[in-house]
């Protein structure tokens, strides 16, 4: 079975600042993806950034980019120019490529940021 | 605005009531999800259904007894819960198969159990 972990349970950071959030996680799988939501006060799950496995190229999205390293399962999240609208919880997930069933997501305990003036 | 939504936001129930949880997607989607999320806990897949036909029970108690008659539409029955129940439903959808098949979730229902 897959494992996620977030090692932070908080983080703080100054609006247009940077920083990164980490994710740990495990399996012996070769090919799969690993996601992170953030979830606002408003509760909805939002995807901000996804990555395949077997690209090598780091994934980025605006202001969202992310630092993969297969071999030592990690898979950060580094956003760029905070803003207070960042303030959320972030989630890290691992779903394996070869399931039929699309969104059996293995979530980590989630990373609360926030963001301060 | 989602694209998937979930009613009641909050519910508070005793532990013999019986009450819903209601889903629905306007996505054109043909999965659904029930996640549990419950504080300090990674989230919980609970059920899935793929094409409206249940696919998964990740061994949820049968006090919870989910529904699922069309692909847009999805329920939680509940009837004798716990208090250890209290916490966030949330219902995700997303399309079955594909490559980019990431979930879409809805806004979650507050669960508490008294």
């Amino acid at each position: 079975a897959q494992t996620v972990t977030q090692s932070q349970p908080e983080m703080s950071v100054q609006e247009a600042e940077t920083v990164t959030l980490s994710c740990t996680y495990d399996t012996s799988e070769s090919d799969y993806y690993l996601f992170w939501y953030k979830q606002p006060p408003s509760r909805q799950m939002i995807l901000v950034i996804r990555q395949e496995a077997y690209k090598q190229q780091n994934a980025t999205e605006n202001r969202f980019s992310v630092n993969f390293q297969k071999a030592a399962k990690s898979f950060s999240l580094k956003i760029s120019d905070s803003q207070l609208g960042d303030a959320a919880m972030y989630f890290c997930a691992y779903r394996s490529r070869n399931t039929g069933t699309a969104s059996k997501l293995t979530f980590g305990t989630g990373t609360r940021l926030q963001v301060t003036l | 605005e989602t694209g998937v939504t979930q009613t009641p936001r909050h519910l508070v129930m005793g532990m013999t009531n019986k009450k819903s949880l209601k889903c629905e997607q306007h996505l054109g989607h043909n999965a659904m999800y029930w996640y549990k999320q419950s504080a300090k806990k990674p989230l919980e897949l609970m059920f899935v259904y793929n094409f409206k036909e249940q696919t998964e029970n990740n061994s949820v108690p049968s006090r919870f007894s989910p529904e699922c008659p069309n692909s847009s539409h999805l329920f939680l029955h509940l009837h004798t819960l716990q208090p250890e129940d209290s916490a966030l439903y949330l219902c995700a959808s997303s399309q079955a198969r594909g490559v980019f098949t990431e979930a879409f979730f809805g806004q979650g229902t507050r669960l508490t159990v008294v």
